[in-house]
């Protein structure tokens, strides 16, 4: 059973500040990482996607990953109140899978 | 370019009935794969298909059903409603399939069910 972990929170970070996400995975042989962002009552939004390790950065996002460790994570510069949302980690593996979402860490920027 | 477009986008239904609801992928896109969302299940993956063809199924039980036509629109349907099957659920869509390396999915705005 494949499985992704993320912090539920909320996770407050007043506006202007760095708001780092962080993701765990089960299954070694998962080759890529997604992070969507999803508004209450709205669909995901693809943000980032990584594929290798290392950073990937695009704009005031930045995802890390480190797949000896089974480990991705999102950090947002320069927060926004734009920003507060639920964030989502999917991580699918090799072939025909589906993604595999993690619950969601609920992200709060504070004015 | 024109996005994923799921319809209905609400619909309520009665216990036992059934349903089918439809998603059209982006223009080019061979891949459509649907997700139903829970408070407290989260996304899950339902089913994913490719070419008219299904590509694998999670874990849900046979009253969830699946086809992709030839212009690789695709139908999902839920026999026997039941309440527990209230949620949202979401078409993605991508060129080559979710499993590939480089694969960009993108999300429809999805259809909420009711089950009353």
């Amino acid at each position: 059973q494949k499985e992704v972990e993320q912090n539920s929170g909320p996770l407050s970070v007043p506006e202007g500040a760095i708001a780092s996400l962080n993701c765990t995975y089960s299954d070694r042989v998962s080759q890529s990482f997604f992070w969507y962002r999803q508004y209450s009552g709205k669909s995901p939004e693809l943000i980032m996607s990584i594929y290798s390790n290392g950073d990937k950065e695009d704009g005031r996002f930045t995802a890390q990953l480190n797949k000896a460790s089974q480990y991705v994570s999102l950090l947002i510069r320069d927060s926004q109140p734009s920003d507060s949302a639920t964030y989502l980690c999917a991580v699918t593996g090799g072939g025909a899978d589906g993604l595999t979402f993690g619950k969601g860490t609920h992200l709060i920027i504070q004015p | 370019k024109a996005g994923v477009t799921q319809t209905p986008r609400y619909l309520i239904k009665t216990r036992g009935q059934q349903v089918t609801l439809s998603c059209s992928p982006i223009s080019g896109h061979r891949s459509v794969s649907w997700y139903q969302q829970t408070p407290g299940q989260g996304l899950q993956f339902l089913f994913e298909y490719f070419s008219e063809t299904q590509r694998n199924k999670g874990n849900f039980p046979g009253r969830f059903s699946g086809r992709q036509f030839s212009n690789s629109r695709s139908e999902m349907n839920v026999s026997t409603l039941e309440l527990g099957d209230s949620a949202l659920y979401l078409c993605a869509s991508s060129s080559s399939g979710t499993g590939y390396p480089g694969n960009t999915i993108y999300f429809g705005e999805g259809s909420w069910l009711t089950v009353v």
